[in-house]
């Protein structure tokens, strides 16, 4: 069966450091996201992307954020000059083309700054 | 702003039981409603999926109802079994994708 990947699954950086990380959605889905969850807390939405563009976007996903699908299977999310306070786990999803359709969660990237 | 909540946080139950999760929601404004399930350290899987215009939907032993009026959904699961044991998270869908703190359930063997 398809599934979402996602790498690294562990990333340690240094603050202020800038990371990528790297998810590669199901093949024919055309609708890509972006979760957060803080250590003991919510999942919480960061960004949608679709039609090589974002179509929504939280009060997290701010300019230190940002999100391109390099090629036709990759898409990823880059934190330019990473905080303590962005380490978190971070998932990414991606769902075929009907509003009606689920979303499938990749296993997540563990990213720890110190 | 649209606040989630689930209760009850924690659940412990024997095998067999059958038993209900709930999920509250502040603003009725929503394209769907989602339930999942987490395992330590792991992604999401989605379980269920409710429309807006939809009353309830069901796979297997999970049954999730949604009165969008009153903003509760509820997550039936019917002779629960070990494997069962995870968190479970609902998610909505508004403006944003707004998920709930998640009950842990326990299902004792």
């Amino acid at each position: 069966e398809p599934e979402v990947t996602q790498t690294p699954s562990h990333q340690v950086t240094q603050m202020g450091q800038e990371v990528i990380l790297r998810c590669v959605p199901i093949s024919n889905h055309l609708y890509f996201y972006w979760y957060r969850q803080i250590l003991g807390q919510k999942v919480e939405f960061l960004v949608s992307f679709y039609n090589n563009e974002i179509s929504e976007k939280s009060e997290i996903f701010d300019d230190q954020f940002s999100v391109e699908r390099p090629d036709g299977s990759n898409f990823t999310l880059k934190i330019r000059s990473t905080k303590l306070e962005d380490s978190a786990m971070y998932f990414c999803a991606s769902r075929p083309w009907t509003e009606t359709d689920t979303q499938y969660f990749g296993p997540g990237t563990r990213l720890t700054v110190l | 702003k649209q606040e989630v909540t689930q209760i009850p946080a924690a659940l412990s139950v024997p095998e067999g039981e059958n038993l209900v999760l709930n999920c509250s929601f502040t603003d009725s404004a929503i394209y769907n409603l989602q339930w999942f399930r987490q395992d330590p350290g792991k992604g999401l899987t989605s379980l269920l999926l409710i429309q807006s215009s939809q009353r309830e939907q069901t796979s297997g032993r999970l049954n999730a109802s949604l009165d969008k009026s009153s903003g509760r959904s509820t997550l039936y699961i019917a002779a629960s079994q070990p494997g069962d044991s995870a968190t479970y998270l609902c998610a909505v869908k508004g403006q944003n994708f707004v998920f709930g703190p998640g009950t842990r359930l326990s299902v004792l063997p």
